[in-house]
C-alpha cells in the first residue's frame, strides 16, 4: 500500500500563474478530501468527494479554486490565477469505510 | 462557529513524564467520532487514536489514551512516558453523524524536554 500520493511536494510559482496540485488516493477508498494548512487559519477543509462526485465545496475560498476527480484514482486542485495569499501546505486525504483518514505528504505551495 | 477547541497553543513536558493535551468539542449530533493526529516537523499527518461517541471505554493505543468525558464534551489526549520523538503538533478532530468530513482544532505544539 503506497498510501496517498501527492505531487509535487513543493511548488513555487509567480503570482497570476495557474497551479495544479495532484492526488492519488489509496485504492479502494471512496472518499477524497482536500485540506489547506496555514499558520493563520490552521487546517481548513476545502472540498471532498464521494465516489468521484463533489459532495461539499463550501470551503473553497473563491472561484479561482477548482477541484476535479475524473476517476477513482486521481484528483486535482487547481488555482487560477494564483495569488501570494494562496501560499500554504495543501493536503489530500482519503478514507473508505474505516474510521480515520490517511493523509498524503502535502504540497507546499509558495506564490511569489 | 468553532466546533473543536484546543486551548493550549504550546505545552512542555519532561521526558518520561505524562502529558495531557486538551480538546473540547461542540455538536448536537448523538453520533460522532473524535480523532487525534500528530504532525511532526516533517509535515505529515499521522493518525493516533479514535473515540466513537457510543464507545463506553476510553480508547487506548500504546502510550496514547483518550480521556473521553461526554457530558463535558471533552476528548483529551494523554501521552504517557513522553519521548523526545513525541515533540510535534497535535490536532484534535471531529466527524459528525452521517457526515464524512472531518474538522480540526487549531492544534497544540508539544515540546518534550530531555
Amino acid at each position: 500500500d503506497a498510501g496517498v500520493i501527492q505531487s509535487p511536494r513543493h511548488e513555487v510559482t509567480e503570482m497570476g500563474q495557474e497551479v495544479t496540485l495532484r492526488c492519488k488516493p489509496i485504492s479502494g477508498h471512496d472518499y477524497l478530501f482536500w485540506y489547506r494548512q496555514t499558520m493563520m487559519r490552521g487546517l481548513e477543509l476545502l472540498i471532498y468527494f464521494n465516489n468521484n462526485v463533489p459532495i461539499d465545496d463550501s470551503g473553497m475560498p473563491e472561484d479561482r479554486f477548482s477541484a476535479k476527480m475524473p476517476n477513482a484514482s486521481f484528483s486535482t486542485l487547481k488555482i487560477q490565477p494564483s495569488e501570494p495569499r494562496d501560499s500554504a501546505v495543501y493536503f489530500c486525504a482519503s478514507t473508505g469505510r474505516g474510521l480515520g483518514y490517511t493523509f498524503g505528504s502535502g504540497t507546499r505551495l509558495t506564490v511569489v | 462557529a468553532q466546533k473543536i477547541t484546543q486551548t493550549q497553543p504550546g505545552m512542555f513536558v519532561q521526558e518520561k513524564e505524562a502529558v495531557t493535551l486538551d480538546c473540547t468539542y461542540d455538536t448536537s449530533d448523538q453520533s460522532y467520532g473524535l480523532f487525534w493526529y500528530k504532525q511532526p516537523s516533517s509535515g505529515e499527518m499521522i493518525f493516533l487514536i479514535y473515540q466513537g461517541s457510543y464507545d463506553e471505554q476510553n480508547a487506548t493505543e500504546g502510550r496514547y489514551s483518550l480521556n473521553f468525558q461526554k457530558a463535558r464534551k471533552s476528548a483529551n489526549l494523554v501521552i504517557s512516558a513522553s519521548q523526545l520523538g513525541d515533540s510535534a503538533m497535535y490536532f484534535c478532530a471531529m466527524r459528525e453523524g452521517g457526515n464524512n468530513d472531518m474538522r480540526f482544532g487549531a492544534g497544540t505544539r508539544l515540546t518534550v524536554k530531555p
